[in-house]
């Protein structure tokens, strides 16, 4: 079974704090994102890979900074938290085939308050 | 400019009670459609992709058809436990390899 994991489903971080959120994907997938969720916002992406160490911005990179040292790992980082990150943080993984488009697998999300 | 919207934004039914969800794309070059089911505090589950205008997919109650602007998602007979968000999301060529979502359709379904 597809398996993308989340490190921590739950986090309470402080203003100013710097705040790492790690996802990890069993599949081999070529390209990883995060978003964030909100009320009445939906879905946002806020940076994705394509390959390691490859990175591009999303709808709303900022404040946030990403790093893929390997393929299977896709961390996004708060480089100083503020209340308005406050928010669930989704990150998916999905495949790159040639000539067919597959749906992307999600992790179970980190609620993330910042106090 | 919104390039999926999701309607209604919530949706109370009865059980046994059957309705449609509404998805509607204003991309050019669509790559794929994709459902989504998502309960609270989860992320979101995978349920159809749809490809080209005219196409359908079934799983249990529900089913999924495409057309050329918008997507159905008809639940028929929904029980309790179809209660959830569901989600659409967009490939499309000049979007490069990122899903786009929209807002998503409360679903609450009593008995």
């Amino acid at each position: 079974d597809v398996k993308v994991t989340q490190s921590s489903r739950y986090l309470v971080k402080r203003t100013g704090e710097k705040v790492f959120l790690e996802c990890v994907q069993d599949m081999d997938h070529e390209n990883m994102f995060w978003y964030r969720q909100d009320p009445g916002l939906g879905l946002r992406l806020i940076y994705f890979s394509y390959d390691v160490k490859m990175k591009e911005k999303g709808d709303i990179p900022e404040g946030y900074s990403v790093s893929r040292e390997k393929k299977e790992r896709f961390s996004l980082i708060l480089e100083s938290a503020s209340t308005n990150q406050t928010s669930m943080y989704l990150c998916a993984s999905r495949h790159e085939y040639v000539s067919l488009d597959t749906e992307a697998f999600f992790g179970q999300g980190t609620r993330l308050t910042v106090v | 400019e919104d390039q999926v919207t999701q309607s209604p934004e919530a949706l109370r039914l009865q059980e046994g009670e059957s309705s449609s969800l509404n998805c509607s794309y204003t991309v050019s070059g669509l790559r794929g459609l994709f459902w989504y089911r998502q309960d609270p505090g989860k992320g979101p589950e995978f349920l159809f992709t749809l490809y080209s205008a005219g196409e359908e997919k079934e799983k249990e109650r529900l089913k999924a058809t495409l057309t050329k602007k918008e997507s159905f998602l008809h639940i028929t007979a929904p029980k309790p436990e179809d209660s959830a968000t569901y989600l659409c999301a967009v490939l499309w060529w000049g979007g490069g390899n990122k899903l786009t979502f929209g807002t998503g359709t409360q679903l609450k379904v009593e008995l």
